[in-house]
């Protein structure tokens, strides 16, 4: 499978938890995206990476979240003493100019804060 | 900056009828514009895609949507639909910004 690969597909944390998630883009793509997606609606962008350099975050992202991308691969999201406001879909997405300015998502990473 | 409206949060065809969903777009520059569909606890799948090509745009599973500029739209449209069509559909719109921006969707139910 070539697409992208995100994990863990579902977490379920107690609220004040600290929760990671990783996703390994397609290879070579060389920029990188994460939304979040709450239940009934759409995608929400959150930030994203050319290489290892993460180029916006949206006023979306407090400062309790923090995206790596430290070689220019994988890339994570750590969402620090969770909250219940939290829960979503986390979608990991990413792009090749090379493959047609397509952004290709994963399937997401669910997070349930109890 | 871009934005995408989607007209109707539910849509209920019967099995073999004409699909259409609404998409109008906003944007300031000529936009790449985007249809995803989304199946129960998955992530998003690419439908078909505009990129200043093609005004009319076939996709995936016999999907295909048209171009109109003069009313900023983007309407997705199948002319038979099928039970596996069942499913949460995203119109979103990528700007200068290379960011892609979605309507809050539609939910297409099939009626037997």
């Amino acid at each position: 499978d070539t697409g992208v690969s995100q994990d863990p597909r579902h977490k379920i944390t107690k609220r004040g938890q600290n929760v990671t998630f990783r996703c390994d883009p397609i290879s070579e793509h060389n920029r990188l995206y994460w939304y979040r997606q709450t239940l009934g609606q759409g995608p929400e962008f959150l930030t994203y990476f050319q290489n290892e350099a993460q180029l916006e975050k949206s006023r979306l992202l407090s400062d309790r979240f923090s995206a790596e991308r430290p070689k220019g691969s994988f890339s994570t999201l750590e969402i620090q003493r969770t909250e219940q406001g939290d829960s979503a879909m986390y979608l990991c997405a990413s792009l090749s100019y090379a493959s047609g300015n397509t952004i290709y998502f994963g399937e997401g990473s669910w997070l349930t804060v109890v | 900056a871009q934005s995408v409206t989607q007209l109707g949060s539910h849509v209920s065809v019967s099995e073999g009828a004409l699909v259409l969903l609404r998409c109008n777009y906003s944007s300031s520059v000529p936009p790449y514009l985007f249809w995803y569909v989304q199946y129960p606890n998955q992530g998003l799948q690419l439908l078909l895609k505009y990129t200043s090509a093609a005004t009319l745009v076939k996709g995936i599973n016999g999907f295909e949507a048209e171009f109109k500029k003069s009313e900023t739209s983007f309407h997705l449209t199948k002319p038979s639909a099928h039970m596996s069509d069942a499913a949460e559909y995203f119109c979103a719109v990528r700007g200068q910004d290379e960011k892609l921006t979605f309507g809050t969707g539609t939910r297409l139910t099939i009626i037997p």
